[in-house]
């Protein structure tokens, strides 16, 4: 298997446009997590599915961040529109059963810089 | 909610050396604790973990002790080679509702070790 997949690696973009980030979870894993990285806040869950239903969206900072998964396959992380202060290393990370009792495995990350 | 306090910031140690990094957490519920490495432009990558029912759990070089009455826990690492410097994070498993958990992490220890 090739891991998690994330696109694009990196992103620059002007404040106000729409990013879009996406993740190709591990075969046969039933949760995907999505979580931002700072120098500030360290790393923080944004949002999760199992099965493809989001059960934990507590972590999205405000409405501007949607992320939605229409199949087992795909996943996207949407913020519209963005801002200087969402620059920041988004992860995607599966995992296969309960949630946080069993190993994550995380992509590579998309480096989102916006200007 | 939980929390999660990892200590020391930075760990600088010479080849060969022991490092130790320790980690409090909040929650007595918590019951997962697990250890991730990440290298530079790397998404974390678990490296070991132990759950409340273990006091200590090794892997050649890695070790981890967890102290439920003290809610603490720690990463040992023997023999310490250049290729472990790296960031680590300590993470610990937060009940959710309808029985499903979520992992908080600690803000993550830069070890460097020194040919």
């Amino acid at each position: 298997d090739a891991g998690v997949i994330q696109s694009p690696r990196h992103e620059v973009t002007e404040m106000g446009q729409e990013v879009t980030l996406r993740c190709k979870p591990i075969s046969g894993h039933d949760y995907l997590f999505w979580y931002r990285q700072t120098m500030m806040r360290g790393l923080e869950l944004l949002i999760y599915f199992n099965n493809n239903v989001p059960i934990d969206d507590s972590g999205m900072p405000e409405d501007r961040f949607s992320a939605k998964m229409p199949n087992a396959s795909f996943s996207t992380l949407k913020i519209q529109p963005s801002e200087p202060r969402d620059s920041a290393v988004y992860f995607c990370a599966s995992s296969f059963g309960l949630a946080g009792v069993n190993e994550q495995f995380f992509g590579p990350g998309t480096r989102l810089t916006v200007l | 909610g939980e929390n999660v306090e990892q200590h020391p910031s930075t760990l600088s140690v010479q080849e060969g050396d022991s490092a130790v990094i320790k980690c409090t957490y909040s929650d007595s519920a918590s019951n997962y604790f697990p250890w991730y490495k990440q290298e530079l432009g790397k998404g974390p990558q678990l490296i070991i973990d132990i759950r409340s029912n273990v006091g200590e759990k090794k892997d050649q070089r890695i070790a981890v002790t967890l102290n439920k009455t003290a809610k603490h826990f720690s990463l040992h690492i023997t023999e310490t080679q250049p290729e472990d410097s790296a960031v680590y994070f300590c993470a610990a498993s937060m009940d959710q509702r309808g029985g499903s958990y979520k992992l908080i992490f600690g803000s993550g220890t830069r070890l460097l070790v020194r040919p």
